[in-house]
Protein backbone atom coordinates (compact mmCIF):
# COMPACT_ATOMS: atom_id res chain seq x y z
CA UNK A 1 0.00 0.00 0.00
CA UNK A 2 1.06 3.80 -0.45
CA UNK A 3 3.11 5.26 2.43
CA UNK A 4 3.10 8.39 3.88
CA UNK A 5 6.48 9.67 6.48
CA UNK A 6 5.91 12.40 9.17
CA UNK A 7 8.34 14.05 10.35
CA UNK A 8 9.58 14.33 13.44
CA UNK A 9 8.35 11.22 15.74
CA UNK A 10 8.37 12.95 18.63
CA UNK A 11 9.34 17.09 19.70
CA UNK A 12 9.87 18.55 22.91
CA UNK A 13 9.56 22.22 22.47
CA UNK A 14 9.19 25.40 24.78
CA UNK A 15 6.05 27.32 25.29
CA UNK A 16 5.96 30.40 23.08
CA UNK A 17 7.89 28.70 20.15
CA UNK A 18 6.46 26.97 17.01
CA UNK A 19 7.41 24.16 15.99
CA UNK A 20 6.67 22.55 12.23
CA UNK A 21 5.65 18.63 11.03
CA UNK A 22 5.97 17.35 7.63
CA UNK A 23 3.69 15.09 6.52
CA UNK A 24 5.35 13.65 3.01
CA UNK A 25 3.50 10.62 0.67
CA UNK A 26 6.15 8.68 -0.50
CA UNK A 27 5.29 6.56 -3.53
CA UNK A 28 1.76 8.47 -4.65
CA UNK A 29 0.57 12.13 -5.44
CA UNK A 30 -1.42 13.62 -2.34
CA UNK A 31 -4.02 15.69 -4.01
CA UNK A 32 -5.12 15.94 -0.42
CA UNK A 33 -4.19 15.51 2.91
CA UNK A 34 -5.67 15.62 6.24
CA UNK A 35 -4.21 17.01 9.48
CA UNK A 36 -5.93 15.42 12.65
CA UNK A 37 -5.15 15.40 16.43
CA UNK A 38 -5.56 13.21 19.08
CA UNK A 39 -5.92 13.83 22.77
CA UNK A 40 -4.53 11.14 25.23
CA UNK A 41 -7.36 7.75 25.06
CA UNK A 42 -9.57 9.40 22.67
CA UNK A 43 -10.57 9.68 18.91
CA UNK A 44 -9.11 11.60 16.34
CA UNK A 45 -10.40 14.95 15.42
CA UNK A 46 -9.68 16.60 12.06
CA UNK A 47 -7.98 19.80 12.22
CA UNK A 48 -8.11 20.46 7.99
CA UNK A 49 -8.27 19.86 4.87
CA UNK A 50 -5.49 20.68 2.41
CA UNK A 51 -5.38 20.03 -1.62
CA UNK A 52 -2.26 21.06 -3.19
CA UNK A 53 -1.92 24.35 -4.37
CA UNK A 54 -5.08 26.00 -2.25
CA UNK A 55 -5.33 27.00 0.98
CA UNK A 56 -6.29 24.75 3.54
CA UNK A 57 -10.37 24.39 4.91
CA UNK A 58 -10.03 24.32 8.95
CA UNK A 59 -12.64 23.04 11.04
CA UNK A 60 -14.85 24.46 13.40
CA UNK A 61 -13.17 25.54 16.61
CA UNK A 62 -9.48 25.16 14.70
CA UNK A 63 -7.67 28.48 14.73
CA UNK A 64 -6.08 29.02 11.53
CA UNK A 65 -3.66 31.46 12.54
CA UNK A 66 -2.34 28.99 14.91
CA UNK A 67 -1.93 26.17 13.23
CA UNK A 68 -1.00 26.85 9.72
CA UNK A 69 -0.96 24.69 6.87
CA UNK A 70 1.01 24.44 3.51
CA UNK A 71 0.64 21.98 0.49
CA UNK A 72 2.62 23.17 -1.45
CA UNK A 73 3.56 20.07 -3.62
CA UNK A 74 1.73 16.89 -4.04
CA UNK A 75 4.06 14.59 -2.28
CA UNK A 76 4.72 17.84 0.82
CA UNK A 77 2.38 18.98 3.37
CA UNK A 78 3.52 21.17 6.90
CA UNK A 79 1.58 21.97 9.73
CA UNK A 80 3.18 24.91 11.91
CA UNK A 81 1.72 24.89 15.36
CA UNK A 82 2.57 28.72 15.81
CA UNK A 83 3.64 29.93 19.47
CA UNK A 84 2.99 27.13 21.14
CA UNK A 85 1.50 26.60 24.70
CA UNK A 86 1.20 23.11 26.49
CA UNK A 87 -2.14 22.89 25.65
CA UNK A 88 -1.48 22.14 22.62
CA UNK A 89 0.74 19.01 23.24
CA UNK A 90 -0.95 16.26 21.55
CA UNK A 91 -0.58 13.65 18.98
CA UNK A 92 -0.89 15.07 15.41
CA UNK A 93 -1.25 12.32 12.45
CA UNK A 94 -2.01 13.42 8.64
CA UNK A 95 -3.50 11.12 6.49
CA UNK A 96 -3.41 11.99 2.20
CA UNK A 97 -5.18 10.31 -0.59
CA UNK A 98 -4.45 10.96 -4.17
CA UNK A 99 -3.23 9.58 -7.52
CA UNK A 100 -1.46 6.07 -7.49
CA UNK A 101 -0.43 4.78 -10.64
CA UNK A 102 -2.56 7.67 -12.28
CA UNK A 103 -5.79 6.27 -10.50
CA UNK A 104 -7.85 8.13 -8.37
CA UNK A 105 -8.27 6.95 -4.97
CA UNK A 106 -10.25 7.58 -2.20
CA UNK A 107 -8.62 5.43 0.44
CA UNK A 108 -6.63 7.39 3.21
CA UNK A 109 -2.97 6.31 4.35
CA UNK A 110 -1.93 7.50 7.54
CA UNK A 111 1.19 8.70 8.78
CA UNK A 112 2.64 7.48 11.73
CA UNK A 113 1.74 10.38 14.21
CA UNK A 114 3.88 13.11 15.48
CA UNK A 115 3.88 13.64 19.36
CA UNK A 116 4.15 17.08 20.45
CA UNK A 117 4.92 18.25 23.94
CA UNK A 118 5.00 21.96 24.85
CA UNK A 119 6.64 22.22 28.29
CA UNK B 1 -23.43 14.54 7.95
CA UNK B 2 -22.42 11.15 8.69
CA UNK B 3 -21.86 9.26 11.94
CA UNK B 4 -20.26 6.53 13.52
CA UNK B 5 -21.22 5.14 17.18
CA UNK B 6 -18.86 2.58 18.57
CA UNK B 7 -19.02 0.51 21.47
CA UNK B 8 -16.89 2.19 25.04
CA UNK B 9 -13.89 0.18 26.16
CA UNK B 10 -11.72 -0.58 27.11
CA UNK B 11 -12.19 -4.42 26.54
CA UNK B 12 -10.07 -6.76 28.46
CA UNK B 13 -10.08 -10.65 27.14
CA UNK B 14 -8.21 -13.59 27.35
CA UNK B 15 -6.14 -14.93 24.62
CA UNK B 16 -7.86 -17.25 22.15
CA UNK B 17 -11.18 -15.53 23.47
CA UNK B 18 -14.02 -14.51 21.10
CA UNK B 19 -14.09 -10.88 20.56
CA UNK B 20 -16.90 -8.52 18.85
CA UNK B 21 -17.13 -4.63 19.10
CA UNK B 22 -20.08 -3.06 18.04
CA UNK B 23 -20.37 -0.56 15.35
CA UNK B 24 -23.35 1.33 14.24
CA UNK B 25 -23.91 4.35 11.81
CA UNK B 26 -25.92 7.30 10.36
CA UNK B 27 -25.04 7.97 7.05
CA UNK B 28 -27.13 9.53 3.63
CA UNK B 29 -26.70 6.93 1.16
CA UNK B 30 -24.03 3.80 1.61
CA UNK B 31 -20.37 4.73 2.06
CA UNK B 32 -18.36 2.77 2.48
CA UNK B 33 -17.09 2.00 5.85
CA UNK B 34 -13.63 1.06 7.71
CA UNK B 35 -11.94 -0.28 10.55
CA UNK B 36 -8.73 1.04 11.85
CA UNK B 37 -6.18 -0.38 14.35
CA UNK B 38 -3.61 1.96 16.08
CA UNK B 39 -1.00 0.05 17.66
CA UNK B 40 0.51 2.08 21.52
CA UNK B 41 2.53 5.02 20.41
CA UNK B 42 1.64 4.50 15.96
CA UNK B 43 -0.44 6.26 13.73
CA UNK B 44 -3.57 4.24 12.12
CA UNK B 45 -3.66 1.45 10.24
CA UNK B 46 -5.93 0.03 8.01
CA UNK B 47 -7.81 -3.28 9.31
CA UNK B 48 -10.37 -3.74 6.68
CA UNK B 49 -12.93 -2.13 5.37
CA UNK B 50 -16.30 -3.17 3.09
CA UNK B 51 -17.40 -0.69 -0.01
CA UNK B 52 -21.34 -1.74 -0.27
CA UNK B 53 -24.54 -3.19 1.71
CA UNK B 54 -23.36 -7.57 2.65
CA UNK B 55 -20.05 -6.99 2.05
CA UNK B 56 -17.28 -8.59 4.75
CA UNK B 57 -14.14 -7.00 4.80
CA UNK B 58 -11.43 -9.34 6.61
CA UNK B 59 -7.71 -9.21 7.40
CA UNK B 60 -5.50 -11.21 10.06
CA UNK B 61 -8.94 -13.39 11.01
CA UNK B 62 -10.63 -10.09 11.87
CA UNK B 63 -13.87 -9.31 10.23
CA UNK B 64 -17.06 -7.43 9.63
CA UNK B 65 -20.05 -7.10 7.82
CA UNK B 66 -21.66 -4.07 6.17
CA UNK B 67 -25.17 -4.39 7.34
CA UNK B 68 -27.55 -1.49 6.14
CA UNK B 69 -30.51 -2.95 7.77
CA UNK B 70 -28.86 -2.71 10.97
CA UNK B 71 -26.85 0.02 10.10
CA UNK B 72 -24.07 -2.04 11.67
CA UNK B 73 -20.57 -2.80 11.02
CA UNK B 74 -19.33 -4.89 14.06
CA UNK B 75 -16.15 -5.87 14.04
CA UNK B 76 -15.23 -9.60 15.23
CA UNK B 77 -12.21 -12.04 15.62
CA UNK B 78 -12.94 -15.47 16.36
CA UNK B 79 -10.09 -16.04 18.80
CA UNK B 80 -7.59 -12.90 19.93
CA UNK B 81 -4.37 -13.03 20.56
CA UNK B 82 -1.90 -10.63 23.17
CA UNK B 83 -0.68 -9.08 19.99
CA UNK B 84 -4.08 -7.94 18.93
CA UNK B 85 -3.81 -5.54 21.93
CA UNK B 86 -4.83 -2.12 20.59
CA UNK B 87 -7.04 0.35 19.78
CA UNK B 88 -9.52 -0.29 17.18
CA UNK B 89 -11.76 3.13 15.14
CA UNK B 90 -14.49 2.56 13.19
CA UNK B 91 -14.89 5.22 10.46
CA UNK B 92 -16.51 6.26 7.67
CA UNK B 93 -15.97 9.02 4.95
CA UNK B 94 -18.05 12.58 5.23
CA UNK B 95 -18.30 16.08 4.15
CA UNK B 96 -17.27 17.15 0.90
CA UNK B 97 -13.20 16.06 0.98
CA UNK B 98 -14.69 12.44 2.24
CA UNK B 99 -12.54 13.00 5.22
CA UNK B 100 -12.79 10.10 7.73
CA UNK B 101 -14.94 10.46 10.45
CA UNK B 102 -13.81 8.08 13.44
CA UNK B 103 -15.92 6.53 16.16
CA UNK B 104 -14.51 7.14 19.81
CA UNK B 105 -12.34 3.90 19.77
CA UNK B 106 -12.04 0.65 21.66
CA UNK B 107 -9.07 -0.06 24.12
CA UNK B 108 -8.38 -3.66 23.43
CA UNK B 109 -6.37 -5.86 25.85
CA UNK B 110 -5.70 -9.11 25.31
CA UNK B 111 -4.23 -10.75 28.61
CA UNK B 112 -1.82 -14.48 27.93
Amino acid sequence: GAVVSQHPSRVICKSGTSVKIECRSLDFQATTMFWYRQFPKQSLMLMATSNEGSKATYEQGVEKDKFLINHASLTLSTLTVTSAHPEDSSFYICSAKGLAGGISHNEQFFGPGTRLTVL
Amino acid sequence: GNSVTQMEGPVTLSEEAFLTINCTYTATGYPSLFWYVQYPGEGLQLLLKATKADDKGSNKGFEATYRKETTSFHLEKGSVQVSDSAVYFCALPSGSARQLTFGSGTQLTVLP
